[in-house]
């Protein structure tokens, strides 16, 4: 059975305070792991996609990496808009057909 | 606009009265799926679809029923609604890949609130 386990649960951080979320993962035949961003109330809204160990993603202030086990998101400087849950995501071929496993999720407070 | 779209966005109805929660996208996508959002839980996939007429089960499928009858739309049916259905609903679609080696980013719609007293 495919398991995503992110930390830490919640988060506070500083405006300008650089750190980094977790997601580890246990999936037979991984076929893509996604970073979403998830306001209050909202639909998540896709981030990343990360497919073999090694590979890095960038878009502003966020940084993904992944390795055989787990990935990272990395933000650097962040700001008061940079709030929200941050959801991992994996998807593998379970069973034959595409199912996909989210973590918990992330809830980053940033403070001005 | 590349979107999906799901109606009601809120809805409160008594137990055992049947309902449907619509899902739509207009993106051409071969995957639909459902999930369901309850505090502590995250996000549980209910039902999900690789093209139509290919349903499959996820992990919470108990109480729910999906059709697949065109590409673009993917409604989740509760014949009979119960107070623990209550919860955030969401579809979501995405493409697939050739021989699906790779699989690619979901597209979310705005949730749909149930309530079910």
């Amino acid at each position: 059975e495919d398991q995503v386990t992110q930390s830490p649960e919640a988060l506070r951080l500083q405006e300008g305070e650089s750190s980094s979320l977790n997601c580890s993962y246990t999936v037979s035949g991984l076929r893509g792991l996604f970073w979403y961003r998830q306001d209050p109330g909202k639909g998540p809204e896709f981030l990343f996609t990360l497919y073999s160990a090694g590979e890095e993603k960038e878009k502003e202030r966020l940084k993904a990496t992944l390795t055989k086990k787990e990935s990272f998101l990395h933000i650097t400087a962040p700001k008061p808009e940079d709030s929200a849950t941050y959801l991992c995501a994996v998807r593998s071929p379970s069973g034959g057909y595409q199912k996909v496993t989210f973590g918990i999720g992330t809830k980053l407070q940033v403070i001005p | 606009e590349a979107q999906v779209t799901q109606n009601p966005r809120y809805l409160i109805t008594v137990t055992g009265k049947k309902l449907t929660v619509t899902c739509s996208q207009n993106m051409n996508h071969e995957y639909m799926s459902w999930y369901r959002q309850d505090p502590g839980l995250g996000l549980r996939q209910i039902y999900y679809s690789m093209n139509v007429e290919v349903t499959d089960k996820g992990d919470v499928p108990e109480g729910y029923k999906v059709s697949r009858k065109e590409k673009r739309n993917f409604p989740l049916i509760l014949e009979s609604p119960s107070p623990n259905q209550t919860s955030l609903y969401f579809c979501a679609s995405s493409r697939t890949a050739p021989l699906a080696r790779n699989f690619y980013e979901q597209y979310f719609g705005p949730g749909t609130r149930l309530t079910v007293t």
